[in-house]
């Protein structure tokens, strides 16, 4: 079974820090990376999906890039807001028979006010 | 508005016994996941389906089964034979996946399944 990692687990930072974290993997057979945003008591929602080595997404102020080559995508978040808290999963949509979706575990951050 | 249910909400269960868990979806999607969360992990793969009347298993199907008479629903059976089935279970669906394999999915509130 291929294993999507994330790092860090968990991250508290203070409002108006800027931060980021990793998802990496072993394999570049996947369709496309999809970030997720998963707030508590809510259903989590795609944030970027990204296909291409080199691909670099950017919604107000979170961006992501995506390194097929090496394994890796990083999510940054740039000033962050207490609404930013949330636990942020990423998931490759592999190229199998079936196009099975894997999820990393996902790193749990919170905004302290 | 367009979107996944999930019913119920809360699910206490005793053991021995089987429950299904509801899922139903109107966004016109022909794949549909459903997957559990733990305390600490990630989201593990149960069982998908791509088309109605198919379906395979994820990483953890033992004790568990599924059923894709219609479209719209994807309903959960976990059975007795599930030794640890007390966790959030959340279900999903993407549009097609052979056309446009890069779909995001878009998933349920979650059922929280409790077994006494």
């Amino acid at each position: 079974i291929l294993n999507v990692e994330q790092s860090p687990q968990s991250l508290h930072v203070q409002e108006g820090d800027s931060t980021n974290f990793t998802c990496s993997f072993p394999s570049s057979n996947f369709y496309a990376l999809h970030w997720y945003r998963w707030e508590t008591a809510k259903s989590p929602e795609a944030l970027f999906v990204m296909t291409l080595n080199g691909d670099e997404k950017k919604k107000g102020r979170i961006s992501a890039t995506l390194n097929t080559k090496e394994g890796y995508s990083y999510l940054y978040i740039k000033g962050s807001q207490p609404e930013d808290s949330a636990t942020y999963l990423c998931a490759l949509k592999m190229k199998t028979s079936y196009d099975k979706v894997i999820f990393g575990p996902g790193t749990s951050l919170s905004v302290i006010p | 508005d367009g979107g996944i249910t999930q019913s119920p909400k809360y699910l206490f269960r005793k053991e021995g016994q089987n429950v299904t868990l509801s899922c139903e979806q109107n966004l016109n999607h022909d794949a549909m996941y459903w997957y559990r969360q733990d305390p600490g992990q990630g989201l593990r793969l149960i069982y998908y389906s791509q088309i109605v009347n198919d379906f395979q298993k994820g990483d953890i199907a033992e004790g568990y089964s599924v059923s894709r008479e219609k479209k719209e629903s994807f309903p959960l059976t976990v059975t007795s034979a599930q030794k640890n089935p007390t966790a959030f279970y959340l279900c999903a669906s993407s549009i097609d996946t052979t056309g446009n394999s890069y779909n995001e999915q878009f998933f349920g509130p979650g059922t929280r399944l409790t077994v006494l």
